[in-house]
């Protein structure tokens, strides 16, 4: 089956602790992008990668990272640094510079 | 800046009722704009894509609407069914960015 994966659903974190969210994708998309979404919030953008080895920092950047080392996988690290971490966290790829992008299922943060 | 602005923020019908889903942007300077549902706890699905050089389309009980010059869309829903409780969010393409910015998602409840 092709498509978009994110793990794991649930993901809880400890105070000052870093945690990686993980997102896949056999689409064969040049681009992938993580968004964030908060309670009746509409989607806003983290990071985006248009090519393997290369990733732009989208609207709310600071304290999170990411890496994109194969086409297939762009991990999302939320770090210490991001003080309200708490969220649903989505993930999606896409055609480079096309028209529109297909989204994983989501993985949702909590703060322990 | 881009904003989308979706109202109502929440909706509750009866079964059966046609109803209409409002989305407004600021910015004209769009490449498309899309309707996309997000059931519960889920990701995103791609409902409708309308060109900025379009008016319309249609796909089964759906019908969206575009007017740019007003930065105005609509979704419209024929014939509303209990499978159509979710929530539906709007998202315009900027031209300038090549960004999607999302409304803030009406969500729709639809009575047996």
């Amino acid at each position: 089956d092709g498509g978009i994966t994110q793990s794991p659903k649930y993901l809880f974190r400890k105070e000052g602790q870093n945690v990686t969210l993980s997102c896949e994708q056999n689409l064969n998309h040049d681009a992938m992008y993580w968004y964030r979404q908060d309670p009746g919030q509409g989607l806003r953008l983290i990071y985006y990668s248009q090519i393997v080895n290369d990733f732009q920092k989208g609207d709310i950047a600071e304290g999170y990272s990411v890496s994109r080392e194969k086409k297939e996988s762009f991990p999302l690290t939320v770090t210490s640094a991001q003080k309200n971490p708490t969220a649903f966290y989505l993930c999606a790829s896409g055609v480079a510079g096309a028209e529109t992008q297909y989204f994983g299922p989501g993985t949702r943060l909590l703060v322990l | 800046k881009q904003e989308v602005t979706q109202i109502p923020a929440a909706l509750s019908v009866p079964e059966g009722e046609n109803l209409v889903l409002n989305c407004s942007f600021t910015d004209s300077a769009i490449y498309n704009l899309q309707w996309f549902r997000q059931d519960p706890g889920k990701g995103l699905t791609s409902l409708l894509l309308i060109q900025s050089s379009q008016r319309e389309q249609t796909s089964g009980r759906l019908n969206a609407s575009l007017d740019k010059s007003s930065g105005r869309s609509t979704l419209y829903i024929a014939a509303s069914q209990p499978g159509d409780s979710a929530t539906y969010l709007c998202a315009v393409t900027s031209s300038n960015t090549g960004k999607l910015i999302f409304g803030q998602g009406t969500t729709l409840q639809v009575k047996p």
